[in-house]
């Protein structure tokens, strides 16, 4: 079955520390992975997505994430941690079983950025 | 920035009641899910809607739910006897096309609204 794991619950970082957020997928295929953020009282809000080609990808808010593909990951990272950042975040994966492009997410991993 | 719109925020019905919940997509997308997540369990997907019709349903989207797109904007999410089980967050989101017909246009993001909280009691 597809799937989509994110191994952490929850991450915590010091402002000014490099971030990254976990993320492995099971797909049969080509993976399109994507990212997404939730704040407090928000919709879930698109960060950046690999489709093809440089296995690092870039997004908003400085986030980038890198695909590798015999590790099965697609972890999001960041260089320097907001205490703004501090979000749910989400990954997943396009259902490649499916022509809709319906996504299967992750559990979600809870960022706190401390000052 | 165009954005999904949902309303209302927050639906509280008994159980029995019917609940239609309601999404404003994108103008321009053709793709339209509804997706839910249950109190501190993954967004798990409902159903996907594309060209006035469903085009995929999951194992949780049973005779109970149903999705209209009455009149050209809005997408409804129907819930005919609400039981316990339905309190959740749910989600709508669209996705855009390329334009080209028969082209894979999945590799576009989707794009969420803010939710709607349903609590049946």
């Amino acid at each position: 079955a597809q799937s989509v794991a994110q191994p952490e619950d929850q991450v915590n970082v010091a402002e000014g520390n490099p971030l990254t957020v976990k993320c492995t997928y099971s797909v049969s295929g080509n993976p399109y992975l994507f990212w997404y953020v939730q704040y407090p009282n928000r919709g879930l809000q698109f960060l950046l997505k690999y489709i093809t080609g440089d296995n690092l990808v870039k997004g908003s808010y400085g986030f980038e994430a890198e695909f590798n593909k015999s590790q099965t990951s697609f972890h999001l990272k960041k260089p320097s941690a907001l205490v703004s950042d501090s979000a749910l975040y989400f990954c997943a994966v396009r259902d490649t079983s499916s022509n809709t492009g319906k996504l299967i997410f992750g559990q979600g991993t809870t960022l706190q950025v401390k000052p | 920035e165009p954005e999904v719109t949902q309303t209302p925020s927050h639906q509280v019905t008994q159980m029995g009641q019917e609940v239609i919940l309601r999404c404003v997509p994108i103008s321009n997308h053709l793709y339209f899910y509804w997706y839910r997540q249950i109190l501190g369990q993954k967004v798990e997907f409902l159903v996907s809607f594309y060209n006035n019709e469903i085009s995929e349903k999951s194992e949780i989207f049973d005779d109970q739910f149903s999705v209209e797109r009455p009149d050209g904007s809005n997408f409804t999410l129907k819930i005919r006897s609400t039981k316990l089980e339905d309190s959740a967050m749910y989600f709508c989101a669209s996705r855009g096309t390329d334009g080209t017909s028969g082209s894979d246009s999945s590799y576009n993001e989707q794009f969420f609204g803010p939710g709607t909280r349903l609590t049946v009691l």
